[in-house]
C-alpha cells in the first residue's frame, strides 16, 4: 500500500528554468512532509520540509507547497542548475506514527 | 556529511550466509530507522528503534532482525541470504519520532552471489 506517490519517474528541465516535482499522499494523518535528494551510490540528503500547519516553505532556490485538501505537495526549484540532477524523494510522517513513508522518487535531469 | 555512519560500505557474500550491518546515528539522535532500496525501487521501510526499543516494523523479512544498543548504535542482521536480498541498505536517525527530519547514512551495498 503506497501511501506516498510520485507518479512521474523522471523529469527533464533546461538549466535556468523551473523544475516542479509532484507528490501525492493518501493518509490524512500525515502532518509533516519532507523532500530528499539522492545522488547515485549516496544516501538521501534532506532538502526541505513543511509542517501541515503551513502551505509554503522556502529555502533559497527550493520551495515546497502543500495543498492539504488535495493531499498534494510539490517541490519547486528555480532556477534549476545542472548540479540539481538527482533523484528526489518525497516523504511523509505523522507525530503519532513511527516511520517516514517515502515515494518511489523522481529522477530530475537539468540540461545545461 | 550527515553524521550517520554505516559500515561496511560494500559487502559481497554468498547465498545462505549471514551478515551484520552497523549504523551509528548522529550524536543526540535517539531514533534509528532501517530502509532497503532494491534496484530502481523506492525506499522500503524495514524497522525503527527509539532509545533501544523497537517501535515500528515495516516489510522486514523474518530472516532479518535488528537491535539498538545502549550506546544507540544499531545493527541489522540478515541471515539465510538470497540473491533477492541484494540491495542498498540505509540507516537513518532522527532526534525524535515524528515532525522532524531524518538524516541518512551513505548506505551499505550488499551483493549476494
Amino acid at each position: 500500500d503506497q501511501q506516498v506517490k510520485q507518479n512521474s519517474p523522471s523529469l527533464s528541465v533546461q538549466e535556468g528554468r523551473i523544475s516542479i516535482l509532484n507528490c501525492d499522499y493518501t493518509n490524512s494523518m500525515f502532518d509533516y512532509f519532507l523532500w530528499y535528494k539522492k545522488y547515485p551510490a549516496e544516501g538521501p540528503t534532506f532538502l526541505i520540509s513543511i509542517s501541515s500547519i503551513k502551505d509554503k516553505n522556502e529555502d533559497g532556490r527550493f520551495t515546497v507547497f502543500l495543498n492539504k485538501s488535495a493531499k498534494h505537495l510539490s517541490l519547486h526549484i528555480v532556477p534549476s542548475q545542472p548540479g540539481d540532477s538527482a533523484v528526489y524523494f518525497c516523504a511523509a510522517s505523522s507525530n503519532t506514527g513511527n516511520q517516514f513513508y517515502f515515494g518511489t522518487g523522481t529522477s530530475l535531469t537539468v540540461i545545461p | 556529511d550527515s553524521g550517520v555512519t554505516q559500515t561496511p560500505k560494500h559487502l559481497i557474500t554468498a547465498t545462505g550466509q549471514r551478515v551484520t550491518l552497523r549504523c551509528s546515528p548522529r550524536s543526540g539522535d535517539l531514533s534509528v530507522y532501517w530502509y532497503q532500496q532494491s534496484l530502481d525501487q523506492g525506499l522500503q521501510f524495514l524497522i525503527q528503534y527509539y532509545n533501544g526499543e523497537e517501535r515500528a516494523k515495516g516489510n522486514i523479512l523474518e530472516r532479518f532482525s535488528a537491535q539498538q544498543f545502549p550506546d544507540l548504535h544499531s545493527e541489522l542482521n540478515l541471515s539465510s541470504l538470497e540473491l533477492g536480498d541484494s540491495a542498498l541498505y540505509f540507516c537513518a536517525s532522527s532526534v525524535q519520532i515524528g515532525d522532524t527530519e531524518a538524516f541518512f547514512g551513505q548506505g551499505t551495498r550488499l551483493t549476494v552471489v
